[in-house]
């Protein structure tokens, strides 16, 4: 089955540690983004991906930084700068074609705590 | 800037009511898209909708119906006869048409309804 998966689940991060998380998809789509989900609030953009080898910044990139070196991997790590890490993190993928550009696959999210 | 507003937080009713969520955007864009998700309890956002601006029609989807208003910047969302399985978060958003192929599109989403639906 085509879709998109998030590993781990759950995350739990010492203060001041690195951590990855990991996002992989199997649809073909070239874009690829993460979004931070916070209680009580929408999802918010952190970057995306048009392409293997780019991406960009979206709304609230800092103490974020990703990579692009496959097309099915887009893996995001929550560096020690970011100052609230606790959060849910949500990978989504699309389609670059103009006509279905917009319709986003989200996969199951990983649930990130700070200790 | 793009903006979404969701103003309910919350809403509770009993099953088999009719509720409507309500979704006010904000775009300079004359070409864009909105869109219904929801989100259940296992954290998931699942597709519902997507309307184009030029496509002003109403749509019915079994329980579900959607009112698009561009005159009030407006985006409703209905569930006819609620059901205790429609108990989620439900999120509106908004994203530019774009004119080039192969790049990206951004979503703007709306803080959410977090919808609970009793017995």
């Amino acid at each position: 089955d085509g879709g998109i998966t998030q590993s781990p689940k759950y995350l739990f991060r010492k203060e001041g540690q690195n951590v990855t998380l990991s996002c992989e998809q199997n649809l073909n789509h070239d874009a690829m983004y993460w979004y931070r989900q916070d209680p009580g609030q929408g999802l918010r953009l952190i970057y995306y991906s048009q392409i293997v080898n780019d991406f960009q910044k979206g709304d609230i990139a800092e103490g974020y930084s990703v990579s692009r070196e496959k097309k099915e991997s887009f893996p995001l790590t929550v560096t020690s700068a970011q100052k609230n890490p606790t959060a849910f993190y949500l990978c989504a993928s699309s389609t670059t074609r103009l006509e279905k550009r917009n319709e986003q696959f989200f996969g199951p999210g990983t649930r990130l705590t700070v200790l | 800037a793009q903006k979404v507003t969701q103003a309910q937080t919350e809403i509770s009713v009993v099953e088999k009511e009719d509720v409507t969520l309500d979704c006010v955007y904000e775009t300079r864009d004359t070409t864009y898209y909105l869109f219904w998700y929801k989100q259940p309890p296992s954290g998931e956002l699942v597709f519902l909708i997507r309307r184009n601006s030029f496509d002003e029609q109403n749509e019915i989807s079994g329980r579900y119906s959607w009112n698009f208003q561009k005159s009030t910047s407006s985006f409703n969302f209905t569930i006819t006869a609620s059901q205790v399985v429609d108990s989620a978060v439900y999120f509106c958003a908004l994203s530019e048409a774009g004119s080039t192929d192969g790049t990206a599109s951004k979503l703007t989403f709306g803080t959410g309804t977090r919808l609970q639906v009793t017995l």
